[in-house]
């Protein structure tokens, strides 16, 4: 079983859809959880930390269920320029790597 | 301002010769990390160095090799690069032991291997 897993995708929406992206993780000592934003050929970019219970910045909301080892992401309103690949991350208990999720692939429509 | 910078963007090397990544940053963070990224596929971590403590990861081939001579830089080394190398190598840092965990990724260093 992968360490982090999320949906394989691809998601194609329509601009002002809500969207929704799962993950899990299979290492309970993960401690950290974060969900990066990737663009074609670009660097991986941080787009939300996911600390205790979630939270939520703007059009975007994360959640954390440590008892499921279940992270989610959702987009409301989605914008042509939330296109993108979105990767789930975890960071372990007793030390700081991160695992990367595969990511799944965005693209909103307009 | 750009805080995690690798150099070359690109390069193009030829199978068997070597070649020196270069990852600077201006963040004064303790831990510095190379990932290898290929198409659709997430990034692998090949090693880090927490202050000047190396960390290989167990199935990242010899054929790789790292150097920190001090904070700010990190060189990433293919002896003898073949064609399965050809990757994106993504530099990053983190802050360990501070209030904030998280990485920060610079640019990325594209891999031809001809």
């Amino acid at each position: 079983r992968k360490e982090v897993e999320q949906d394989p995708g691809p998601f194609n929406v329509p601009e002002g859809a809500t969207v929704a992206f799962n993950c899990t993780y299979s290492n309970s000592a993960s401690q950290s959880f974060f969900w990066y934003r990737q663009d074609c050929r670009k660097e991986p970019k941080l787009l939300m930390s996911v600390y205790s219970s979630g939270n939520e910045d703007g059009r975007f909301t994360a959640q954390l269920n440590r008892a499921s080892q279940y992270i989610s992401l959702l987009i409301r309103d989605s914008k042509l320029s939330d296109s993108a690949t979105y990767l789930c991350v975890a960071m372990g208990g007793s030390n700081y790597k991160l695992t990367f999720g595969k990511g799944t692939l965005l693209t909103v429509n307009p | 301002d750009a805080m995690v910078i690798q150099n070359p963007r690109y390069q193009v090397t030829q199978f068997g010769k070597p070649v020196t990544l270069s990852c600077s940053q201006t963040l004064n963070h303790n831990v510095m990390y190379w990932y290898q990224q290929k198409s659709s596929q997430a990034p692998k971590l090949l090693f880090h160095y927490y202050d000047k403590d190396f960390n290989n990861e167990a199935d990242t081939p010899d054929n790789f090799q790292s150097r920190r001579p001090n904070t700010s830089f990190c060189f990433l080394d293919i002896r003898s690069p073949g064609l399965g190398d050809a990757a994106m190598y993504l530099c990053a840092t983190s802050r360990v032991g501070g209030e904030e965990d998280t990485q920060y990724f610079g640019p990325g260093t594209r891999l031809t291997v001809l």
